[in-house]
């Protein structure tokens, strides 16, 4: 089984829409939560860390459910740069990170 | 905010060279440094762990002798990949904490390695 597991997509969506992502990860000792972005060819580059309160910078809402083990990222009003892949990353041992395969976001004119 | 160099950004080489690729964290020490890997349409993979002043810990399944690792000062460290062959052709990472962020870590730019 796999660490950390997302829809692989592509969710296409209209701009301006709203849209929601989802994360599970299979270790329960995990410690931190993260989404990055990642663009084509380029390399991940870290959207917010998700904590357990849950929390929001501008458009994007991250939450977390420690008992499901469950991640969860929102976007709203989502504009045409958002396109890229969102990659859902677990810390676990203080180093270790596990991320998801990524989920791709394609915005639409 | 922290910055990490890599280089160089694309190589091609033939099968049975070795490839060395550094990465710099520019404006932070690093005492630990990770280098993932990445194929087509995956999700990035740790390769190995690499510590200043020590030897690196590699992951399962990780040929140490084959991707051998460097960490030669706080700021750099290299992974050389020894007689490359066309599977080991990938997207190659790595990536550096700066203590003073909140457990983010900063990536390279990456390196593509075609083995031809």
């Amino acid at each position: 089984r796999k660490e950390v597991e997302q829809d692989p997509g592509p969710f296409n969506v209209p701009e301006g829409a709203t849209v929601a992502f989802n994360c599970t990860y299979s270790n329960s000792a995990s410690q931190s939560f993260f989404w990055y972005r990642q663009d084509c060819r380029k390399e991940p580059k870290l959207l917010m860390s998700v904590y357990s309160s849950g929390n929001e910078d501008g458009r994007f809402t991250a939450q977390l459910n420690r008992a499901s083990q469950y991640i969860s990222l929102l976007i709203r009003d989502s504009k045409l740069s958002d396109s890229a892949t969102y990659l859902c990353v677990v810390l676990y041992n203080f180093n270790k990170f596990y991320f998801g395969s990524g989920t791709k976001l394609n915005v639409k004119p | 905010g922290a910055v990490v160099s890599q280089h160089p950004s694309r190589v091609i080489c033939k099968s049975g060279t070795s490839v060395k690729i550094e990465c710099r964290s520019l404006d932070f020490q690093a005492t630990t440094m990770f280098w993932y890997r990445q194929f087509p349409k995956q999700s990035l993979m740790l390769m190995a762990t690499s510590n200043e002043g020590s030897k690196a810990t590699y992951e399962q399944g990780v040929e140490k002798d084959k991707f051998l690792i460097n960490h030669a000062s706080l700021t750099l460290s290299t992974l050389t990949v020894t007689s490359a062959h066309p599977e080991d052709s990938s997207f190659y990472i790595c990536s550096a904490r700066d203590m003073g962020g909140d457990y983010g870590y900063t990536f390279g730019s990456g390196t593509r390695l075609t083995v031809v």
